[in-house]
Parts: C-alpha cells; sequence; structure tokens
C-alpha cells in the first residue's frame, strides 16, 4: 500500500471543528482512503472511507482533494471522547486486505 | 450484537514459555486478520484468514509464531518459545466476506507481557 503522512499531533478545542490532513501522493487508483481512530486502550475503530468522492457519515465527515493526493478528515464538533489517534490508511482494493497503519496524528481536545 | 472478543485481556508469561491467544470474531465474518502493537507504536500487521485459510501470512515475525482458524470462526495465534521482544498488544479483527473496501471490526486485544 503506499504511504500516507500525517502531522504527529493536534490540538482543539472543545465543540469546535478539527481538520485532520493526510497526504498521500504516490496513491494509485484503486487505492481506498481509510480513516481509523484508537482510544486509549483500546482497538482501533473504523471511521470513515472514501475513493474519490467526498463522503459523510455520523462520525465524521471526509474530503478528498480532486488529484487524490490528499485528504481531510472533518469533525464537525470535537468532543472530549474524540481524543484519540486517527490514522489515515490506504488500502489498494486488488491487493492484500491487510490495513498498513503509519504512525497517526494524536488529537488533543481541550474543555 | 456481539463484537470481536479477545482472550485473555492480559497474559503474563515467563521468557521460553508457549502462549496462546484466543480470538472470537463476529458472527458471519470470513475475514479474520492478527496485528500487534508495541508500546508507543503503530499496527504491525501479522496474518490475514479468508475462511480457514491464511492467503498472507508476511507479516509473521519468526517461525516462532502461527496461526490457526477452525470452522471459519474462531482463531487462534500461537507463540512458541517467547522472547521479551513479543511483548505487546496482540489486536483480532473481522471483516465481511466478498466487500471488498469495508471496515475492520477490532476486538480489545491482549495484552501480552513477557518477563
Amino acid at each position: 500500500d503506499a504511504k500516507t503522512t500525517q502531522p504527529n499531533s493536534m490540538e482543539s478545542n472543545e465543540e469546535e471543528p478539527v481538520h485532520l490532513p493526510c497526504n498521500h501522493s504516490t496513491i494509485s487508483g484503486t487505492d481506498y482512503i481509510h480513516w481509523y481512530r484508537q482510544l486509549p486502550s483500546q482497538g482501533p475503530e473504523y471511521v470513515i472511507h472514501g475513493l474519490t468522492s467526498n463522503v459523510n457519515n455520523r462520525m465524521a465527515s471526509l474530503a478528498i482533494a480532486e488529484d487524490r493526493k490528499s485528504s481531510t478528515l472533518i469533525l464537525h464538533r470535537a468532543t472530549l471522547r474524540d481524543a484519540a489517534v486517527y490514522y489515515c490508511i490506504l488500502r489498494d482494493n486488488n491487493a492484500g486486505n491487510m490495513l498498513t497503519f503509519g504512525g497517526g496524528t494524536r488529537l488533543m481536545v481541550k474543555p | 450484537g456481539a463484537g470481536v472478543s479477545q482472550s485473555p485481556s492480559n497474559k503474563v508469561t515467563e521468557k521460553g514459555k508457549d502462549v496462546e491467544l484466543r480470538c472470537d470474531p463476529i458472527s458471519g465474518h470470513t475475514a479474520l486478520y492478527w496485528y500487534r502493537q508495541s508500546l508507543g507504536q503503530g499496527l504491525e500487521f501479522l496474518i490475514y484468514f479468508q475462511g480457514n485459510s491464511a492467503p498472507d501470512k508476511s507479516g509473521l515475525p519468526s517461525d516462532r509464531f502461527s496461526a490457526e482458524r477452525t470452522g471459519g470462526s474462531v482463531s487462534t495465534l500461537t507463540i512458541q518459545r517467547t522472547q521479551q521482544e513479543d511483548s505487546a498488544v496482540y489486536l483480532c479483527a473481522s471483516s465481511p466476506a466478498g466487500l471488498l473496501g469495508r471496515e475492520q471490526y477490532f476486538g480489545p486485544g491482549t495484552r501480552l507481557t513477557v518477563t
């Protein structure tokens, strides 16, 4: 799977929107963009995924650049429970099915 | 409904002993994955099952590690002659069959400490 680059950490205030960036300049046409998050002492949790178009679900929104070389996970209103490590992962639809986790972004939410 | 469960939640063992870690996937999920996460690190893929077969064992770090899956359900990860560097959280995930691009559901993990 192609590599992703994320900031090591970000801070946000509670009840404000958060934009978590991810660069994936070597993305291929068959790569889906997945986001997972890991709360302290828990296993990772699926957040959202997309291919080309922007996606929305109850947890977050995913904005994908037109050239697909970057994407942004948007939490519309951060809560203290959103404090976690957020992983941006590229998953090739035609190759193996495992997830390749990078370092992720540690999001801290201040009350 | 029930999620992915793993047992034990914590395991402390002496160096050189064998350990078995168990994963119960979500009912009906035919794909099952094992990962491990060392302290402060990201997740490292170990092995993937589709049904009872393992088409991808590329992540197993050494021949001391093995895994099996029976009945297309429960999976066991076995580590023989444990070493201190095997200390980590071992995570299991499952996924529905035939739905490429779909999410994986993770269990809470087994924390293994080798003393």
